[in-house]
């Protein structure tokens, strides 16, 4: 069974910086491009950022370029996204998704996701 | 950016009601588009994905169609478990983005 498991959120003053880990279990890890989906509260989904399986080519949307930084270490099967210059607006949930690139691309499965709150 | 339009954003509908959801894209997406159901303190389900293809396990009642720039979610028949938002996302270029999302709810 396919598990991803997110840990690292927690409530941060704005500039500041959190780190979120996915441990993941239940396929190859190293197989998979992986990324971060968030949800602020009461809001819709909005794409963060991917990695390739071999972790040497990154994606990001816009708002977090230069910001935040998607990693991975497929000795662990983990997943990590350190976030820098946090903002209000990045007040959310962070879910760990598994992207499944063939004939389609998905995201075919999401961890229960970790809260991040930015506020003094 | 590719934007996707989703509508209806709410929708109250009864037990065996026919549902359907669209999802129009800016620009061309080859048939990338995704389907996920979120239920109240959950995370995202994949429903369906490259247009409409149904994800193992999801129950034969929910189907996806379209091409180009329009998209549709349809529930053939709605059940209680039903109840919940939905969305779409477009895979074909980054960033990925989503729809706004359709809420259904208990008429």
């Amino acid at each position: 069974e396919v598990q991803l498991v997110e840990s690292g959120g927690g409530l941060v003053q704005p500039g500041g910086s959190l780190r979120l880990s996915c441990v993941t279990s239940g396929f190859i890890f190293s197989y998979y491009y992986m990324g971060w989906v968030r949800q602020a509260p009461g809001k819709g989904l909005e794409w963060v950022a991917n990695i390739k399986a071999d972790g040497g080519e990154t994606f990001y949307v816009d708002s977090v370029r230069g910001r935040f930084t998607i990693s991975r270490d497929n000795a662990k099967n983990t997943l990590y996204l350190q976030m820098n210059s946090l903002r209000a607006e990045d007040t959310a949930l962070y879910y760990c998704v598994r992207y499944v690139r063939g004939n389609n691309y998905y995201f075919d499965n999401w961890g229960q996701g970790t809260v991040a709150t930015v506020s003094s | 950016d590719i934007q996707l339009t989703q509508s209806p954003s709410f929708l109250s509908a009864s037990v065996g009601d026919r549902v359907t959801i669209t999802c129009r894209a800016s620009q061309g997406i080859s048939g990338h588009l995704a389907w996920y159901q979120q239920k109240p303190g959950k995370a995202p389900k994949l429903l369906i994905y490259g247009t409409s293809t149904l994800q193992s396990g999801v129950p034969s009642g929910f189907s996806g169609s379209g091409s180009g720039t329009d998209f549709t979610l349809t529930i053939s028949s709605l059940q209680p478990e039903d109840f919940a938002t939905y969305y779409c996302l477009q895979f074909k270029s980054y960033p990925l983005t989503s729809g706004g999302g359709t809420k259904v709810e208990i008429e």
